[in-house]
């Protein structure tokens, strides 16, 4: 079974810009979440989406927001982008049951200049 | 606010030595502790804990729950230079929604 995928790997953008990052699933699995990876605060969670729906959010500003297609595929998007966003972002897919294990993909390098 | 805390921070070894690595955690309505290692590269499953006392184990690695005390340890035997990497405790809490609370992880150098 083919692992969680996202694109692009790395990214550069400057303060200001929006960014898209992509996440492939699992197969068959159907709940998606993000997180932030940075040195100092380590891995945070920034929301989960099962069957096209944000189910859970963690606590950042309203420039990150994300979809979930019919796919399972998810999309995260953030917005005016600030210096402090350069960070992993690391998607994370999962069956979306009670008591089952998150797998995660390889992770976007997104570097603010 | 979920909390999950692990010590060390970080750690440098030899090579056959033995670690202990722990976390503990305060979060309302636990499910599950998991355990990832994580290299340069996305963080890997090692072990789900869902009941207390009850050893898991694959290979030199071992971990084990205790809900009393709201604690995990991670143990390593025998290391390798293939043991560094950053291990990453998360605790699962609520309800069928899936949200992670990360501690910052204990960085593990093993030398030779």
């Amino acid at each position: 079974k083919a692992g969680v995928t996202q694109t692009p790997r790395y990214l550069i953008k400057t303060r200001g810009q929006q960014v898209t990052l992509s996440c492939s699933p699992i197969s068959g699995h159907r709940s998606v979440s993000w997180y932030q990876q940075t040195p100092g605060q380590g891995l945070q969670f920034l929301f989960e989406y099962f069957s096209e729906t944000q189910r859970n959010k963690g606590n950042f500003p309203g420039r990150f927001s994300g979809r979930q297609f019919s796919n399972s595929r998810s999309e995260m998007n953030v917005s005016t982008l600030e210096l402090g966003d350069s960070a992993l972002y690391l998607c994370a897919s999962s069956l979306g049951q009670e008591a089952d294990t998150q797998y995660f993909g390889p992770g976007t390098r997104l570097t603010v200049l | 606010e979920d909390k999950v805390v692990q010590s060390p921070l970080s750690l440098v070894v030899h090579e056959g030595d033995t670690v202990t690595l722990n976390c503990s955690y305060e979060v309302t309505n636990f499910r599950s502790l998991l355990w990832y290692k994580q290299e340069k590269k996305a963080p890997t499953f090692l072990f789900m804990l869902t009941s207390s006392g009850i050893e898991k184990k694959s290979g030199r690695l071992s971990s084990i729950l205790d809900k009393k005390e709201l604690s995990s340890i991670l143990n390593i035997t025998a290391t390798q230079t293939g043991d560094s990497a950053i291990y990453l405790c998360a605790v699962r809490s609520g309800g069928s929604n899936y949200k992670l609370t990360f501690g910052k992880g204990t960085l593990l150098t093993v030398n030779p």
